[in-house]
């Protein structure tokens, strides 16, 4: 069974266009994740959250914004999409306080932004 | 600079042992990671080892951290063609967040 599931694996759009990605995470974990992995391979956090925080990446630009339905999903949003937005985007969660705080990883979503 | 760093490339040949190194700044560090990432995949977790430990071997993996120079190797014993991917060194820090830092990841090739 998938631990960490994203939609859609491939997305691609034109600048100026809003879009989604979905995630979901069956592994009972409290927090979720948002990363962007560059085309260097370079992995960026976005935005960390639990049910009572959220944590911001103070250089992850305010067209970018979580949004948790429930505890097992955390969508990203994306407005005014720009061609510097072209990447893999990740989902992760984790167990805070776990055993050792491991992050499962969701397969990822390239997103291209023509 | 980068909170954790390493270099970019490994080339090794099959068969041979691969030592990709990692080096970190802050001496807070709780967890220290290695991260696998495939191609067209999410990173997966391939070993971890707690600060106040030397080394841990798990199989054909062994890991050194050095805590004096903030120095963290993996090595692969009889590296495989299945081993060629990403490999992602990460910290968590001691009273922080439990957001990892990962380094850029450093690629290694494994060729026949």
């Amino acid at each position: 069974d998938t631990a960490v599931s994203q939609t859609p694996k491939y997305l691609v759009t034109q600048m100026g266009n809003d879009k989604s990605i979905k995630c979901e995470q069956n592994l009972g974990h409290d927090t979720m994740y948002w990363y962007k992995q560059d085309s260097k391979k370079f992995l960026k956090i976005m935005f960390s959250y639990n049910n009572k925080e959220l944590i911001i990446n103070e250089t992850v630009p305010n067209r970018f914004s979580p949004k948790s339905p429930d505890k097992a999903h955390l969508n990203l949003h994306i407005n005014s999409l720009e061609l510097g937005d072209s990447a893999v985007y990740f989902c992760a969660s984790s167990q805070a306080g776990g055993l050792n705080n491991e992050q499962f990883f969701g397969p990822g979503t390239r997103l291209t932004v023509l | 600079g980068e909170d954790v760093e390493q270099s970019l490339f490994l080339s090794v040949r099959e068969g041979d042992s691969s030592v990709i190194n990692c080096t970190y700044t802050d001496s807070s560090s709780t967890y220290l990671y290695w991260y696998k990432q495939e191609p067209g995949a999410g990173l997966q977790l391939l070993t971890y080892i707690f600060s106040n430990m030397d080394m841990k071997q798990d199989q054909r993996l062994t890991v050194l951290l050095n805590k004096k120079d903030k120095h963290l190797s993996l090595r692969i014993a009889d590296t495989q063609t299945g081993d060629s991917a990403i490999y992602f060194c990460a910290e968590t820090l001691r009273g922080g967040s439990y957001i990892p830092t990962f380094g850029r990841g450093t690629s290694l090739i494994v060729h026949p």
